[in-house]
C-alpha cells in the first residue's frame, strides 16, 4: 500500500528539548516536504527536498532542521523548541512530472506541543 | 504571497451546489486541489495544468485560467461527506510549495 508515515502521531516536550519527527514514505518518490498547519494560518511549507542530500527552505524555516539521506526517509529535526513551535506538522512526498508536480501524499499528521 | 480562497466559509443543504475560487497575484503554471476533514491530512481531488484545462470526477470539477491567474473548484449536488476544509495549491519558485487561504464548507442534512 502506497503510504507516508510519520512518528510520532503526538508529542508533549518542554522548552529546548531536541526533537526528531520521522517521515518515511514508500512510492519511491523525488519530492518530500515538511508543513505545519495552525488554526488561521493555513498550511505551510517548512522545508522540502527535490531529492538525497537536495533540501531547501520553505516559507517557514526558522527554528527547524531537515535532512535527506536516503530517498525514502525525510525527518524533522527540532533542535531547541519553543513554544512558539506548537503546531500539526504533515509530511508530504510526491513525484514531479517535467515542470509540474504530481499527487501530493501526506502523512497522518504528528501533533506537538511544546510547554 | 499565498493563493487566496473565496469565499472563506459556506454552509450549504444537501443537494445544492457550490463555487470554490482560488486567485494567485504570480502566474500559475498547474494548481491542485485538497479537501481536508478536521484532525486529519490533506486529500488530493484534483490537479489541472496549464492551458484552460477542466477536469472533474463524480460531482466535483474543476477550472483552471492561466491568463487570469485563477482556479475554480465546482460540487454539485453536494453530499454530507463533502464537508471540509478545501485548499488549492501551487508550485511556486523554484519548487517551493503553496497552500491558499482555504475555504470551510459545511454541508447540512
Amino acid at each position: 500500500e502506497a503510504q507516508v508515515t510519520q512518528n510520532p502521531r503526538y508529542l508533549i516536550t518542554v522548552t529546548g528539548k531536541k526533537l526528531t519527527v520521522t517521515c518515511s514514505q514508500n512510492m519511491n518518490h523525488e519530492y518530500m516536504s515538511w508543513y505545519r498547519q495552525d488554526p488561521g494560518l493555513g498550511l505551510r511549507q517548512i522545508y522540502y527536498s527535490m531529492n538525497v542530500e537536495v533540501t531547501d527552505k520553505g516559507d517557514v524555516p526558522e527554528g527547524y532542521k531537515v535532512s535527506r539521506k536516503e530517498k525514502r526517509n525525510f525527518p524533522l529535526i527540532l533542535e531547541s523548541p519553543s513554544p512558539n513551535q506548537t503546531s500539526l506538522y504533515f509530511c508530504a512526498s510526491s513525484s514531479f512530472g517535467g515542470v509540474y508536480q504530481e499527487t501530493q501524499y501526506f502523512g497522518p499528521g504528528t501533533r506537538l506541543l511544546v510547554l | 504571497q499565498q493563493p487566496v480562497q473565496s469565499p472563506q466559509a459556506v454552509i450549504l443543504r444537501e443537494g445544492e451546489d457550490a463555487v470554490i475560487n482560488c486567485s494567485s497575484s504570480k502566474a500559475l503554471y498547474s494548481v491542485h486541489w485538497y479537501r481536508q476533514k478536521h484532525g486529519e491530512a490533506p486529500v488530493f481531488l484534483m490537479i489541472l495544468l496549464k492551458g484552460g484545462e477542466q477536469k472533474g470526477h463524480d460531482k466535483i470539477s474543476a477550472s483552471f485560467n492561466e491568463k487570469k491567474q485563477q482556479s475554480s473548484l465546482y460540487l454539485t449536488a453536494s453530499q454530507l461527506s463533502y464537508s471540509g476544509t478545501y485548499f488549492c495549491g501551487t508550485v511556486s519558485g523554484t519548487y517551493k510549495y503553496i497552500f491558499g487561504t482555504g475555504t470551510r464548507l459545511k454541508v447540512l442534512a
